[in-house]
């Protein structure tokens, strides 16, 4: 079955730079887009990024544009989020997501499907 | 402030009907695709509805999904105690080029 594995999160200090992993398993990974999504302590979810199947282009929230970046190596069926630049308000858990529409770009149709379990990021000082 | 407006809140006693409501614009909702999300406390989201109205296997067909111009709808009939849950909407926006979530429902079975 899918399975995603968030790893990479700590405690961090403002300016900072962290860079988190999600490995991925029981699917072609080179077939579906990804996402990132964060949820602040106690507070509702976010989407913080998409990275096409291919890698060929993402698309990022404005609260993270130009700080953070999205890749992922299909050959290790592993996503990244390589995060810069890390403010106060960055701080929670970060899920990776799969979207169910394979080979998909944006606006896909069957929603993030499989989820990991989350890695916590605490960015204080 | 999120882009698509959820009642902070819903509740019902078990065996009742109770309806969240996901408000948005022409940008997202009105030409896009919607999707519902259920968290139970101390969990992972888990996909509860994609494509407006259709439910991954394994769902009951307690829950539907519905959409009216730039508002979506899910509905939980026949409550049980295990719907005590947070619930999302989330949705592509074309003036954002990105995806945005409601700021969630939480449910509670009297």
């Amino acid at each position: 079955q899918v399975q995603l594995m968030e790893s990479g999160g700590g405690v961090v200090q403002p300016g900072t730079s962290l860079r988190l992993s999600c490995a991925a398993s029981g699917f072609t990974f080179s077939k579906f887009g990804m996402h990132w999504v964060r949820q602040a302590p106690g507070k509702g979810l976010e989407w913080v990024a998409f990275l096409f199947y291919d890698g060929s282009n993402a698309h990022y929230s404005d609260a993270v544009k130009g700080r953070f970046t999205i890749s992922r190596d299909n050959s290790k069926n592993t996503l990244f989020l390589q995060m810069n630049s890390l403010r106060a308000e960055d701080t929670g858990v970060y899920f990776c997501a799969r979207d169910g529409t394979v080979y998909c770009g944006g606006n896909c149709p069957r929603g993030f499907d499989s989820w990991g379990q989350g890695t916590l990021l605490t960015v204080s000082s | 402030q999120s882009v698509l407006t959820q009642p902070p809140s819903a509740s019902g006693p078990p065996g009742q009907t109770v309806t969240i409501s996901c408000s948005g614009s022409g940008s997202n909702i009105g030409r896009n695709y919607v999707s519902w999300y259920q968290q139970l406390p101390g969990a992972a989201p888990t996909l509860l509805m994609f494509s407006q109205k259709q439910r991954p296997s394994g769902v009951p067909d307690r829950f539907s999904g519905s959409k009216s111009g730039t508002s979506a709808s899910l509905a939980i009939s026949g409550l049980r105690s295990e719907d005590e849950a947070d619930y999302f909407c989330a949705s592509w926006d074309d003036s954002l080029s990105g995806y945005v979530f409601g700021n969630g429902t939480t449910v509670t079975v009297l």
